[in-house]
């Protein structure tokens, strides 16, 4: 296991079409977070998860946005009807419970809308 | 909300000490972190500070905390080409409810 991986690391879509992203975190972290970076901007908290439960959603953009755990394990960002606004890189990072001092993120998923 | 605020560039010289700040608003943050990034890649954890420590060094890494400033800089001895890169200071009161806090980013560049 190297690390946090996410898929695809690129993805084109045209505005309006649903997208799904995929994240899997390093095997033994129970907490999973998805954050959402602009342009030359820090990465934005979104939501996380403990193990299947999600634990925080409040900070999801829109009601566009939903993400899902469903066996603790792997994770998924769903954006439905995409706008141009919702380019940008989405990241993934893990941690142990209890251990946010070692979140470690993946390489991100790189949305564009055009 | 929390606020972190950090200077967007440094300029250094290859060899030189690079210092990057960062302040911040809440003071109930409890760990204070610096990821690295690189074109194109992820963000690397670089090293974390509690919020009961002062200062914290790793190799070539020196993390000073005042607390009473709100105040997180990030020291690079004898700073590489390889360290090129953006790097963030992030935040969190460490119960995972809201994640971490990023500042925007302070892109190092050095100078041969």
């Amino acid at each position: 296991d190297t690390g946090v991986s996410q898929d695809p690391r690129h993805k084109i879509t045209k505005r309006g079409q649903n997208v799904t992203f995929r994240c899997d975190p390093i095997s033994e972290h129970n907490r999973l977070y998805w954050y959402r970076q602009t342009l030359g901007q820090g990465p934005e908290f979104l939501t996380y998860f403990q193990n299947e439960a999600q634990l925080e959603k409040s900070r999801l953009l829109s009601d566009r946005f939903s993400a899902e755990r469903p066996k603790g394990s792997f994770s998924t960002l769903e954006i439905q009807r995409t706008e141009q606004g919702d380019s940008a890189m989405y990241l993934c990072a893990s941690s142990f419970p209890g251990r946010n001092t070692e979140a470690f993120f993946g390489q991100g998923t790189r949305l564009t809308v055009v | 909300g929390e606020d972190v605020e950090q200077s967007l560039f440094l300029s250094v010289r290859e060899g030189d000490s690079s210092v990057i700040n960062c302040t911040y608003t809440d003071s109930s943050s409890t760990y204070l972190y610096w990821y690295k990034q690189e074109p194109g890649a992820g963000l690397q954890l670089l090293t974390y500070i509690f919020s009961n420590m002062d200062m914290k060094q790793d190799q070539r890494l020196t993390v000073l905390l005042n607390k009473k400033d709100k105040h997180l800089s990030l020291r690079i001895a004898d700073t590489q080409t390889g360290d090129s890169a953006i790097y963030f200071c992030a935040l969190t009161s460490g119960g995972g409810a809201d994640g971490l806090t990023f500042g925007k980013g302070t892109h190092l560049i050095i100078q041969p």
